[in-house]
This record gives structure tokens, sequence and C-alpha cells, in this order.
């Protein structure tokens, strides 16, 4: 089955980090490009970063482009999302999507819930 | 940067009926790039359509893609209960990857 597992999701204070991770199966992962797409509380989607197949291409929204930090590990079929300087307005469900035709996302994860908050 | 705006924000249908949704953006974009994502409370996004017209795996045909430049709309022919649920238009650039979303239309049972 294909599938797309998020952890590391949780209550954490501004300012400071948390890294996320998504774990994929089902599919051959290192063939395609993944992102990670957060949606705040009653809100709706907002692409957050992405990267392609080989890392060789990245990309960040301009909201967290500095403090986040996008990486894979083909070996481990994993991605993640490294996130630094946390602010109320990251407060989220952060979903990991794969890549399929040119940029749709296919395949998404259930998310898992970053909350900003002091 | 590409803003992709969607209309209505609010769509009252009853099963049976058509809804027409639309995506304008804020420049012209490539069709390949052009994506439709459906989402019910407490799910996932769910791929419909992609690169403008092509429905993704599983997807009935009642829902249709089409468009070009700045203005695509995503039509579904005959509503059936299941398909009330938000619906979102999605532009991708892929050099750098960016990804963006329009704001989102919700399609409520009247």
């Amino acid at each position: 089955e294909v599938q797309l597992v998020e952890s590391g999701g949780g209550l954490v204070q501004p300012g400071r980090s948390l890294r996320l991770s998504c774990a994929a199966s089902g599919f051959t992962f290192d063939d395609y490009g993944m992102h990670w797409v957060r949606q705040a509380p009653g809100k709706g989607l907002e692409w957050v970063a992405g990267l392609t197949w080989n890392s060789g291409n990245i990309g960040y929204a301009d909201s967290v482009r500095g403090r986040f930090s996008i990486t894979r590990d083909n070996a481990k079929k994993s991605l993640f999302l490294q996130m630094n300087s946390l602010r109320p307005e990251d407060t989220a469900l952060y979903y990991c999507a794969k890549q399929y035709y040119r940029g749709a996302f296919d395949i998404w994860g259930q998310g898992t819930r970053v909350t900003v908050s002091s | 940067e590409i803003v992709l705006t969607q209309s209505p924000g609010t769509l009252s249908l009853s099963p049976g009926e058509g809804a027409t949704l639309s995506c304008r953006a804020s420049q012209s974009v490539l069709s390949d790039y052009l994506d439709w994502y459906q989402q019910k409370p407490g799910q996932a996004p769910r791929l419909l359509i992609f690169g403008t017209s092509s429905r993704a795996t599983g997807i009935p045909d009642r829902f249709r893609g089409s468009g070009s430049g700045t203005d695509f709309t995503l039509t579904i022919t005959r509503l059936e209960p299941e398909d009330f649920a938000v619906y979102y238009c999605q532009h991708y650039d892929p050099s750098p990857p960016q990804g963006t979303f329009g704001q989102g239309t919700k399609l409520e049972i009247k």
C-alpha cells in the first residue's frame, strides 16, 4: 500500500525548533519529488517547501524561507522538515505529499499537528 | 509570484445539480502545472485533476477540468452527496520548486 506517515509534531514555544519526519512506503521513494504543505486551523492549504528526487532543486515559501529546511534520505525513504525560530503563525497541520505529474501531489499523509504557543 | 483566486468562496447547490468552480491566476500559467484537489473535513486533500484536464486515478467522469492561460474551471456534473467538500486549485513552478494554492471554494448542500 502506498503510504506517507508524518511524525514529530507537538506543542512548542515561540522561538524554539521542531523536526518533522515523513516515512514513505509502497512506492519507489527516490523517483519522486516530495513536499510539505500546511493548513492552519480553519484555513486553506499553504505550500511550505519541496525538493526534487535527488535534492538538486529545493524551494521554500516566502513565509518560511531562512527558518525551515527540507531534506530527504532516500536510503531510509524519509522526508524531513527542520523548523527553527518557530512563530505562532506556524501553527498548523503539516502534510507531506508525493509529487506526481509535473506539480500534482497524488499521495498525502494524514498530517502531524504543530502548535506554537507559550 | 503567482496568486490564484478562486470563486465563488461558497457555492450552495443540491444533489443532482451541476457545479462550476473558477480559478483565476494573476498571470498566465502553463496548463501542465494547474491541478485541483478536494478536501473533506478531517481528511487530507485528494488529487482530482492534474495538468488542467486529466482525472486522477479513481476520479469519476462527472469531474471535468478545463481552461488555459489565466482562467481555469472545475466542472462537476450531477452532484452526488459525497461531492460536497472544499475544492482547491494549485499551480506549481518547478524551478525552483514553488507551489501556490487558491483560497478554496466550499461546495455546500443547499
